[in-house]
């Protein structure tokens, strides 16, 4: 079955950049979206369309695409992005949703 | 507002049967798919399936195929997921969200606030 590959932790200190990947071999036929999921809570929706912002969302937050990874970035990262984040794309005929395996993100 | 509201949490031996539910509000419920996602404890999420509650079109994911029955009722904007006999391994934070479809691509927004299973003898 069809794998979307993240790193399990990520630790960075307030006011810096976190960067997040996600790793596919559909990732260049299909676009990747991403969710932030704080304990206790539902996942948000934070990037659609590899790229997009939904409103709502603050700007410190976009993403990017370079083959098969996808990365999110989070700019001068707030304690409040303490966080779990997952990518989410399709396998490559687009018959399923796939999840990330998910990215820990530590404001430390 | 866009909302899901998800039934309450539920405590079931193993064995038991289990409907949870799902309604929409605020849109075109039977314009858009409703998706199921589990989260069991600790772990990441997993996409179980859909359906299009305007035909009630459904789709499994492979992994919970004949594990568990996904429907609707347009009627009441409501969608369902259920179980006939529960597992301990049910055990596990259950979530429904908006597919949202443009293009051929899709994503999840909003989702419910989840609904947390329990099995346990």
């Amino acid at each position: 079955s069809y794998e979307l590959t993240q790193p399990p932790s990520v630790s960075v200190s307030p006011g810096q950049t976190a960067r997040i990947t996600c790793s596919g071999d559909a990732l260049p036929k299909q676009y990747a979206y991403w969710y932030q999921q704080k304990p206790g809570q539902a996942p948000v929706l934070v990037i659609y369309k590899d790229s997009e912002r939904p409103s709502g969302i603050p700007e410190r937050f976009s993403g990017s695409s370079s083959g098969t990874t996808v990365t999110l970035t989070i700019s001068g990262v707030q304690a409040e992005d303490e966080a779990d984040y997952y990518c989410q794309s399709a396998d490559s005929s687009g018959t399923y949703e796939v999840f990330g395996t998910g990215t820990k993100v530590t404001v430390l | 507002e866009v909302q899901l509201v998800q039934s309450g949490a539920e405590v079931k031996k193993p064995g038991e049967s289990l409907k949870i539910s799902c309604k929409g509000s605020g849109y075109s419920f039977t314009s858009y798919w409703i998706g199921w996602v589990r989260q069991m404890p600790g772990k990441g999420l997993e996409w179980m399936g859909i359906i299009y509650p305007g035909d009630s079109d459904t789709r499994y994911s492979p992994s919970f195929q004949g594990q568990v029955t996904i429907s609707a009722d347009k009627s009441i904007s409501t969608a369902y997921l259920q179980w006939s006999s529960l597992k301990a391994s049910d055990t596990a934070m259950y979530y429904c969200a908006r597919r949202i479809a443009v293009a051929g691509t899709f994503w999840f927004d909003p989702w419910g606030q989840g609904t947390l299973v329990t099995v346990s003898s």
